[in-house]
């Protein structure tokens, strides 16, 4: 029944030490969004593919980067995680049709940053 | 600016109590899209109801109801009967301009917490 699903839930890396969280999906929807969620705020949006095309949020830091090797996975490559970085990643898909379509969320990876 | 306002930061309240989630947003379009999610401190968001904004048909889902205003760019949800399982964050959401890809503006949410 899983639609959207993350891995791993939590994840602890090292400062500095790259760190990839993936997502799939099993919705067969054409856009995938990355969001990152700090203590007591709202999702922030770093980035999403409509397809294959990748829109990157002007203030999303170089550091994230993001891949999107088929239309079920999609990754976020953090490459020198800072202490800042520490977060729940959020990740979401939905269908665009021209409508604007409801955004499915995933269970979120927490990041802790040592 | 912020173009989603939900003021209320924190509700308490004991079981079987009703309580109104308060959402004011701001747009120039003329059709758009507005969103409640819930947030169990599981961390998952759940989506709970769409509504364009060429429907201001109020909304009844078991517990569940929304009052959508135009006229006052208001879009609450209020929880009948309100249980433990109920306590969560719910964030009210904004998309503008279909036409496009429509990004989302959310609200900051606000922190249910219901008490037996």
């Amino acid at each position: 029944d899983a639609m959207v699903i993350q891995n791993p839930r939590y994840q602890v890396t090292q400062f500095g030490k790259p760190v990839t969280l993936s997502c799939s999906q099993t919705l067969n929807h054409n856009v995938m969004y990355w969001y990152q969620q700090k203590s007591s705020q709202a999702p922030k949006l770093l980035f999403h593919y409509y397809d294959k095309d990748f829109n990157n949020e002007a203030d999303t830091p170089d550091n994230f980067q993001s891949r999107r090797p088929n239309t079920s996975f999609c990754f976020l490559d953090i490459r020198s995680p800072g202490l800042g970085d520490a977060a729940m990643y959020l990740c979401a898909t939905s269908r665009r049709t021209g409508a604007q379509e409801t955004q499915y969320f995933g269970p979120g990876t927490r990041l802790l940053v040592l | 600016a912020q173009k989603v306002t939900q003021a209320q930061t924190e509700i308490s309240v004991v079981e079987k109590e009703d309580v109104t989630l308060d959402c004011v947003y701001e747009t120039r379009d003329t059709t758009y899209y507005l969103f409640w999610y819930k947030q169990p401190p599981s961390g998952e968001l759940v989506f709970l109801i769409r509504r364009n904004s060429f429907d201001e048909q109020n909304e009844i889902s078991g517990r569940y109801s929304w009052n959508f205003q135009k006229s006052t760019s208001s879009f609450n949800f209020t929880i009948t009967a309100s249980q433990v399982v109920d306590s969560a964050v719910y964030f009210c959401a904004l998309s503008e301009n279909p036409d496009s890809w429509g990004k989302f503006q959310f609200g900051a949410g606000t922190q249910v917490v219901v008490t037996p």
